[in-house]
């Protein structure tokens, strides 16, 4: 079964500042899709950002972008500019490609999540 | 569009009672998934639908289920409900059942069990 792991429970960042949330999973597949997504306090799941495994190039969406390792099987977030709206958990997840009896299928496997402060 | 939708958002039961929660997709939405989120246990899938059949499965008792209307409106259904069974539960809505459309999630419902 596919893993996902989020190893800082928290995290602090200063309005304007840079701050990057690591997250490692483990799967078998060589093709498959990441994701970011944010929990604010109202706990609707936001999509932050994607990135799909066959692609090289790490995604990026306005202020937040990804530092995608395949080979590590590793996959950050970056927040730049932070602004005290992003204050939120953060999940990472996984998303496999192949539905079979023996996995998740198309199932997002979430991490335990990232609590991000942001201070002014 | 509207987003998915979920009722009741607030949901206070006995243990041993059963609950029945509703997920309404976004227009146009066929495949919908659910989650559990707890303090303890994270973020878990329950199951995920399309067309009207369940197309995958987590790691759950059989208490929990669900269905799929042909107007792809999901409910769950949990029996005999026990405490742990407290959490936020998630319903997503995709196109349809490939991976490489993203799921929306509702504000999800929040279930005590007393």
């Amino acid at each position: 079964a596919q893993t996902v792991t989020q190893s800082q429970p928290e995290m602090s960042v200063q309005e304007a500042e840079t701050v990057t949330l690591s997250c490692t999973y483990d799967t078998s597949e060589s093709d498959y899709y990441l994701f970011w997504y944010k929990q604010p306090p109202s706990r609707q799941m936001i999509l932050v950002i994607r990135q799909e495994a066959y692609k090289q190039q790490n995604a990026t969406e306005n202020r937040f972008s990804v530092n995608f390792q395949k080979a590590a099987k590793s996959f950050s977030l970056k927040i730049s500019d932070s602004q005290l709206g992003d204050a939120a958990m953060y999940f990472c997840a996984y998303r496999g490609t192949i539905l079979s009896n023996s996995n998740s299928g198309y199932a997002l496997n979430f991490g335990k999540g990232t609590s991000l402060l942001v201070t002014p | 569009k509207a987003g998915v939708t979920q009722t009741p958002r607030y949901l206070i039961k006995t243990r041993g009672q059963q609950v029945t929660l509703s997920c309404s997709p976004i227009s146009g939405h066929r495949s919908v998934s659910w989650y559990q989120q707890t303090p303890g246990q994270g973020l878990q899938f329950l199951f995920e639908y399309f067309s009207e059949t369940q197309r995958n499965k987590g790691n759950f008792p059989g208490r929990f289920s669900g269905r799929q209307f042909s107007n792809s409106r999901s409910e769950m259904n949990v029996s005999t409900l026990e405490l742990g069974d407290s959490a936020l539960y998630l319903c997503a809505s995709s196109l349809a059942l490939q991976a490489n459309y993203e799921q929306y999630f509702g504000p999800g419902t929040r279930l005590t069990v007393t």
